[in-house]
């Protein structure tokens, strides 16, 4: 069965450092999400993107965070400056086109930023 | 925006019974409810969902209502086993491709 693969599975980064999570949909989906999930809580929307542009961001999405579809097969998801709140799981999903699938969950990448 | 609520937090089950979780939304225009498992420390995954125009539908298992009306939904897991337990989240959207807003989560525990 295809799968959403997601690197690294952990990061450990400073505070005020860059992060880069990247993330392979899986190849025949043209819609991609990232969400994430501080530890023990609900999974929360971040950006979606179609078209290699991005369809809708939440509030938690600022200046720090930023997509990108580099190629034809990596989606990368950049948090420029980090802070301690933003440890979480970090999940990737993807849908095909037909929007009749829900979304494939990647395994995840855990951030923690100390 | 979009809310999701859920209920209960928390449910503890014998191997065999049934179990119901419930989901109210508060955005009308949400037309997919999707329901997802996680296990611990794994990455949620669609166990069954509904679109607006159903009112109910089943899987082995796993079924779900819509009450658009109310806007309720519910997932209900007969003949339960050890291996359902996990966290079960319900979640909302306008399409299926659209942003997916998720309830805050009941942790499942079917107890052998």
């Amino acid at each position: 069965e295809p799968e959403v693969t997601q690197t690294p599975s952990h990061q450990v980064t400073q505070m005020g450092q860059e992060v880069i999570l990247r993330c392979v949909p899986i190849s025949n989906h043209l819609y991609f999400y990232w969400y994430r999930q501080i530890l023990g809580q609900k999974v929360e929307f971040l950006v979606s993107f179609y078209n290699n542009e991005i369809s809708e961001k939440s509030e938690i999405f600022d200046d720090q965070f930023s997509v990108e579809r580099p190629d034809g097969s990596n989606f990368t998801l950049k948090i420029r400056s980090t802070k301690l709140e933003d440890s979480a799981m970090y999940f990737c999903a993807s849908i095909p086109g037909t929007g009749l699938i829900g979304y494939t969950f990647g395994s995840g990448t855990r951030l923690t930023v100390v | 925006g979009e809310n999701v609520e859920q209920h209960p937090s928390t449910l503890s089950v014998q191997e065999g019974d049934s179990a119901v979780i419930k989901c109210t939304y508060s955005d009308s225009a949400s037309n997919y409810f999707p329901w997802y498992k996680q296990e611990l420390g794994k990455r949620p995954q669609l166990i069954i969902d509904i679109r607006s125009n159903v009112g109910e539908k089943k899987d082995q298992r796993i079924a779900v209502t819509l009450n658009k009306t109310a806007k309720h939904f519910s997932l209900h897991i007969t003949e339960t086993q050890p291996e359902d337990s996990a966290v079960y989240f319900c979640a909302a959207s306008k399409t299926s491709y659209d942003k997916v807003i998720f309830g805050p989560g009941t942790s499942l525990s079917v107890i052998p």
